[in-house]
């Protein structure tokens, strides 16, 4: 079984400030994992994923993140905010055996102000 | 086309009525989900075809809830007798052979229930 905490429902930043947003999951077996994005009255995005290899991944619209095994995290970050990222955040983990779907976190509201 | 297609994409209807909604997967792709979006439930995994396999049906509601996938790509969900907690968008994704090998889930734009 997994599951998936994304810390804040709301996360708020200035433009130009660094986005932060936390995801940590459980998992019996080594994981994929991933952070989806929402734009209003639209459906997910893949933002990016991580599945083997490189511990750091980047992804679309200048966000990236590092999957730490040893913190069971995910977090999603960019050095900048740029008011276009204002948008719902999903995390979410899928077991990378047997016949598999995603277990989404709660999801972060990310709003951006001038 | 060249993405997950749903309709309809916004539906109204009476309570205890069926309703039934519709994806059409992106072509190739062996895999589909279905998932629930509600306000204070999150994403919720309803139901999960791959290729000819049974299909994972673990995460339906309740027995008013089924789907089923014809010849391997459009998939049809069904409500019935629809309640007003049944309200909620309805997504649909498909991937590429298994997911758990490591193909990305695209979603399409989702169906927006509202039971009156």
């Amino acid at each position: 079984a997994q599951s998936v905490t994304q810390l804040g429902s709301h996360v708020s930043v200035s433009e130009g400030a660094l986005v932060l947003l936390r995801c940590n999951y459980s998992s019996s077996v080594p994981p994929y994992l991933f952070w989806y994005v929402q734009y209003p009255n639209q459906g997910l995005q893949l933002l990016l994923k991580y599945t083997t290899g490189a511990t750091l991944v980047k992804g679309i619209n200048g966000f990236e993140a590092e999957f730490k095994k040893s913190e069971t995290s995910f977090h999603l970050t960019k050095p900048s905010a740029h008011m276009s990222d204002a948008a719902e955040y999903f995390c979410a983990v899928m077991l990378n055996s047997g016949y598999s779907t995603l277990t989404f976190g709660k999801g972060t509201m990310l709003l951006v102000s001038p | 086309g060249a993405g997950v297609s749903q309709s309809p994409s916004n539906k109204v209807t009476e309570k205890g009525k069926d309703v039934e909604l519709r994806c059409d997967p992106i072509s190739g792709h062996t895999a589909l989900y279905w998932y629930r979006q509600s306000l204070g439930q999150g994403l919720e995994f309803l139901i999960y075809f791959q290729g000819n396999s049974a299909p994972d049906k673990s995460g339906l509601p309740s027995d008013r809830f089924s789907a089923e996938r014809t010849g391997g790509s459009v998939s049809t969900l069904t409500i019935q007798r629809t309640q007003q907690e049944d309200s909620a968008v309805y997504l649909c994704a498909s991937s590429l052979a298994k997911a758990s090998s490591g193909n990305t889930i695209y979603f399409g734009e989702g169906s927006w229930l509202t039971v009156v």
